[in-house]
């Protein structure tokens, strides 16, 4: 069984650009998470998917945005990247249901320069 | 943002020893989660604990569920090199959500 898939594994970006991250959940996970991780910082929870929906939102500012496509695949967006927005970015997918946890991918890498 | 607060930080220990962190947080959790982070990789999953009360063992591993529902701990037996790592927490809110929180994390470092 393929794990979660992560794409780009290393993006760089200038400053004011957009980037766009993607990710491919386990088969047959409908719930997809996003976490910012910092370089040796915890993860901070940016954004929940489930069924094609938003279902929570972490504290962060809205040029961070996402969406689920009908095949449950996610991509999140950031939109005037900042120098502090450089991260490793986790996709996280989950099997709707109790009793199921998050399985996280590699994820990617973004540098702003 | 929002964080669970984890102990210790971070920790050098000597192969062989035992090792013990802690997670707490101020809302109570219907599920607490204990993963392992090796360098540029995300986490992976080490034990799940769903009940007030559990403890739960995953070889030389072991986590309870603490019984206020507000912390968690995980042991680590006989620690080897491999140990090495970042180990995270994480808790699930109530029901209604099945939204995870993440601890700060505490960096092992292993002496062989």
């Amino acid at each position: 069984e393929a794990g979660v898939t992560q794409s780009p594994t290393h993006l760089i970006k200038t400053r004011g650009q957009q980037a766009t991250l993607r990710c491919s959940p386990i088969s047959g996970h409908t719930s997809v998470y996003w976490y910012q991780q910092a370089l040796g910082l915890g993860l901070q929870f940016l954004l929940w998917y489930d069924e094609g929906e938003e279902r929570n939102r972490g504290n962060f500012p809205p040029r961070f945005s996402g969406r689920q496509f009908p095949n449950y695949s996610s991509e999140l967006n950031v939109n005037a990247l900042e120098l502090e927005d450089s991260a490793l970015y986790l996709c996280a997918s989950r099997q709707t249901g109790t009793g199921s946890v998050p399985t996280f991918g590699s994820g990617t890498r973004l540098t702003v320069v | 943002g929002q964080q669970l607060n984890q102990s210790p930080q971070s920790m050098f220990i000597q192969e062989g020893e035992d090792v013990s962190m802690n997670c707490t947080s101020s809302s109570i959790f219907n599920t607490w989660l204990w993963y392992k982070q090796d360098p540029g990789e995300g986490p992976v999953l080490l034990i799940a604990l769903y009940k007030a009360g559990e403890l739960t063992s995953n070889g030389r591993l072991t986590a309870q569920f603490g019984i206020t529902r507000k912390d968690s701990f995980l042991n680590i037996s006989a620690s080897i090199p491999s140990d090495v790592g970042i180990y995270f927490c994480a808790g699930q809110f109530t029901s209604g959500t099945y939204k995870y929180i993440f601890g700060t994390g505490t960096r092992l470092k292993v002496l062989a």
